[in-house]
């Protein structure tokens, strides 16, 4: 069965920084569009970023500057990293798999909850 | 970025109800339109895409439809396991950006 866990979530401080991780089973990063997607606690969905199959990467405007996306491909994995921690930065961190971008997100992970609190 | 507004926020509704959401962007989208249901604390999980196309597996009570800027998705006969929030998701343009979600809740 294919499907992505999420992980490096927790407590951090403002002005900090973290790492989180996506490992995929039954396909390979290298082989999918790779997005990230957050929830703030209560609210809607929001995409901050992708990872193209050729390896370029695109951002949204809000996350510029301070997210980067990144691919592992001899681990298999995504991850994404994230600097200069904003209390609005909270919430539920999934990655996503598509077969293209922008496209539809056809496999989600259970998500990693980040908590930025001092 | 393409704005995409749902509505309603959220309804009640009983188990056998016909529920629809309707889901505006902010240009046309040419069909380029999902949706995903999402659970408490589960992850999305993609329903239909190119506004009526089923994704596998998914039950044949969930359909769309639409063209331009106005699309629908309905349940023809809502089940226990629906009451979920919904989402649209446009993916015309980048960056793809999702709907405000509707909440159905049982009456």
């Amino acid at each position: 069965e294919e499907q992505l866990v999420e992980s490096g979530g927790g407590l951090f401080q403002p002005g900090g920084s973290l790492t989180l991780s996506c490992a995929p089973s039954g396909f390979t990063v290298r082989s999918r569009y790779m997005s990230w997607v957050r929830q703030a606690p209560g609210k809607g969905l929001e995409w901050v970023a992708v990872f193209y199959t050729a390896g370029s990467t695109y951002y949204a405007d809000s996350v510029q500057g301070r997210f980067i996306i990144s691919r592992d491909d001899s681990n298999n994995t995504l991850s994404l990293h994230v600097s200069s921690l904003r209390v609005e930065d909270t919430g539920v961190y999934y990655c996503a798999r598509a077969t293209g971008y922008p496209s539809a997100l056809d496999l989600w992970g259970q998500g990693t909850l980040v908590t930025v609190s001092s | 970025d393409i704005q995409m507004t749902q509505s309603p926020s959220s309804l009640s509704a009983s188990v056998g109800d016909r529920v629809t959401v309707t889901c505006r962007a902010s240009q046309a989208i040419d069909n380029s339109l999902a949706w995903y249901q999402q659970k408490p604390g589960r992850a999305p999980k993609l329903l239909l895409y190119h506004a009526s196309r089923l994704q596998t597996g998914v039950p044949s009570r969930f359909s769309g439809s639409g063209s331009g800027t106005d699309y629908i998705f309905t349940i023809t006969s809502l089940q226990p396991e629906d009451f979920a929030t919904y989402y649209c998701q446009q993916y015309y343009r980048s960056p793809i950006t999702f709907g405000g979600g509707t909440k159905v809740e049982i009456k």
